[in-house]
C-alpha cells in the first residue's frame, strides 16, 4: 500500500517567517500535486510536478519534486496571513489514482 | 471557480434517513471522484467513476453508493445515516486517463446528521 506522509501536521508561525512542508513516501509516483484548502471550501490545485528534481515557483511558494520521485517539499517565503490553510500533497500512482497525504494545517499570525 | 458544481450546499437530516448528493463535473472531464472530510481531517477517498463506469473504490461504506449518469453527472447516495456520517462531502473531476490526474474540486456539501 502506497502512503504519503506529510510533516509537520500543524504549523503556526508569524507573518514574514519562512517555512517548509514535507511530503514523503517509500513509493515512486508519476506525479506529485499540492493543493490548498481553506475552511469549508474545496481544495484548490496549486501545482503539479512530474519530473524528478523538478522545481516550480508560484510567487512566494517553491515546490520541489525529489530526484527519485518519492518525496516533495513546499517552501513559503515571507509567509502572509493569506497563506493560512490546509496544504495537501497527493501522489499519482501507476493506475492514475491519487494517494493523499493527511495534510499540514498552516496558520500565519499577523 | 473550478467549474465543478455540487448540490445541495448544506443538508441537515436525522439518523436513519437517506440522502442524495449531486455533482456536475467540469465540461469535458470524464472522471468523477467522491471524498469525505470530517472536521479537521484530511480527505478520505470514497469512489471514482470514469465515463459511467466504476473505476476505483476507497473507504466507502456499504451504506453508501454512487453512480455516474450518461451526461456524466454523478450522485452519491448515503443511507441509514449515522451521527458519524456528518462531514463535508466533496466531488472532484478530472480529464481521466492522464498521467498527472489533476483533480478539480467542487465547493462541497456539508451534511449534518442529528
Amino acid at each position: 500500500t502506497q502512503l504519503l506522509e506529510q510533516s509537520p501536521q500543524f504549523l503556526s508561525i508569524q507573518e514574514g517567517e519562512n517555512l517548509t512542508v514535507y511530503c514523503n513516501s517509500s513509493s515512486v509516483f508519476s506525479s506529485l500535486q499540492w493543493y490548498r484548502q481553506e475552511p469549508g471550501e474545496g481544495p484548490v490545485l496549486l501545482v503539479t510536478v512530474v519530473t524528478g528534481g523538478e522545481v516550480k515557483k508560484l510567487k512566494r511558494l517553491t515546490f520541489q519534486f525529489g530526484d527519485a520521485r518519492k518525496d516533495s517539499s513546499l517552501h513559503i517565503t515571507a509567509a502572509q496571513p493569506g497563506d493560512t490553510g490546509l496544504y495537501l500533497c497527493a501522489g499519482g500512482d501507476s493506475n492514475y489514482q491519487l494517494i493523499w497525504g493527511a495534510g499540514t494545517k498552516l496558520i500565519i499570525k499577523p | 471557480d473550478s467549474g465543478v458544481t455540487q448540490t445541495p450546499k448544506h443538508l441537515i437530516t436525522a439518523t436513519g434517513q437517506r440522502v442524495t448528493l449531486r455533482c456536475s463535473p467540469r465540461s469535458g472531464d470524464l472522471s468523477v471522484y467522491w471524498y469525505q472530510q470530517s472536521l479537521d481531517q484530511g480527505l478520505q477517498f470514497l469512489i471514482q467513476y470514469y465515463n459511467g463506469e466504476e473505476r476505483a473504490k476507497g473507504n466507502i461504506l456499504e451504506r453508501f453508493s454512487a453512480q455516474q449518469f450518461p451526461d456524466l453527472h454523478s450522485e452519491l447516495n448515503l443511507s441509514s445515516l449515522e451521527l458519524g456520517d456528518s462531514a463535508l462531502y466533496f466531488c472532484a473531476s478530472s480529464v481521466g486517463g492522464d498521467r498527472s490526474n489533476e483533480q478539480f474540486f467542487g465547493p462541497g456539501t456539508r451534511l449534518t446528521v442529528l
